[in-house]
């Protein structure tokens, strides 16, 4: 799978959107780009995935770029619920959903 | 009603002794993972199960051995705890392991070796 690069952390004022990136430049065609966030003493819980259209759910959205060399995931309107870690993943579909979990974002919205 | 339960929370014991970690799903699911993290906070998937049988190992000491007694259930136990066991463990499932769908994780068992 191909490994993933974001930064250590961020911060986000309440209210507003929250854009994370991430780098997988070494992705290869069947690999899909998966965003899980894990808040403090919590499981991991699913955001969000794409191949390389953008995606939008009730939580977030995801642009990958063309080259799909990148993405960033979108927080339309941070609030202090969403401070946490956020992990940018990529996989294959078929993998026997293996997930393989880097450093990601953390993420701490102020008010 | 928590779609995927484990118990303990906490578990905290004396190096050499034996424990296990249970996990139950209510989801239908038919593939259950176990997660180790670290005290660096790096998830590390430790073992897959799909309809009861063993789909990833990876490379986790013969120590820890799963069990899934039917679909719904995934327990990890541990034999001859060490003090590098120390760590919080996460139990997955979803549904499918060919092809993905959205893992739903517990709340994790924080495992303390004394």
């Amino acid at each position: 799978d191909a490994k993933t690069t974001q930064p250590p952390s961020m911060d986000c004022a309440e209210g507003r959107a929250a854009n994370l990136p991430c780098n997988h430049s070494t992705i290869s065609g069947n690999e899909y780009v998966y965003w899980y966030r894990q808040i403090h003493s919590q499981g991991p819980q699913y955001i969000i995935h794409g191949l390389k259209n953008n995606e939008t759910n009730e939580m977030a959205s995801l642009i990958i770029t063309e080259d799909r060399k990148s993405s960033t995931l979108i927080l339309p309107h941070a609030t202090l619920r969403d401070t946490a870690v956020y992990y940018c993943i990529v996989s294959r579909k078929a993998a026997g959903n293996k997930l393989t979990f880097g450093g990601g974002t953390r993420v701490l919205v102020k008010p | 009603d928590t779609a995927v339960s484990q118990t303990p929370k906490y578990l905290v014991t004396q190096m050499g002794n034996d424990k296990s970690i249970k996990c139950e799903q209510n989801l239908g699911h038919d593939t259950m993972y176990w997660y180790k993290q670290d005290s660096k906070k790096f998830l590390k998937i430790m073992f897959s199960y799909n309809n009861k049988e063993l789909i990833i190992n990876e490379t986790v000491p013969n120590r820890f051995s799963p069990k899934s007694p039917d679909k719904a259930h995934l327990n990890l136990h541990i034999n001859s705890l060490e003090l590098g066991d120390s760590a919080v463990y996460f139990c997955a499932s979803s549904q499918g392991a060919g092809e993905w769908t959205e893992a739903f994780f517990g709340q994790g068992t924080r495992l303390t070796v004394v």
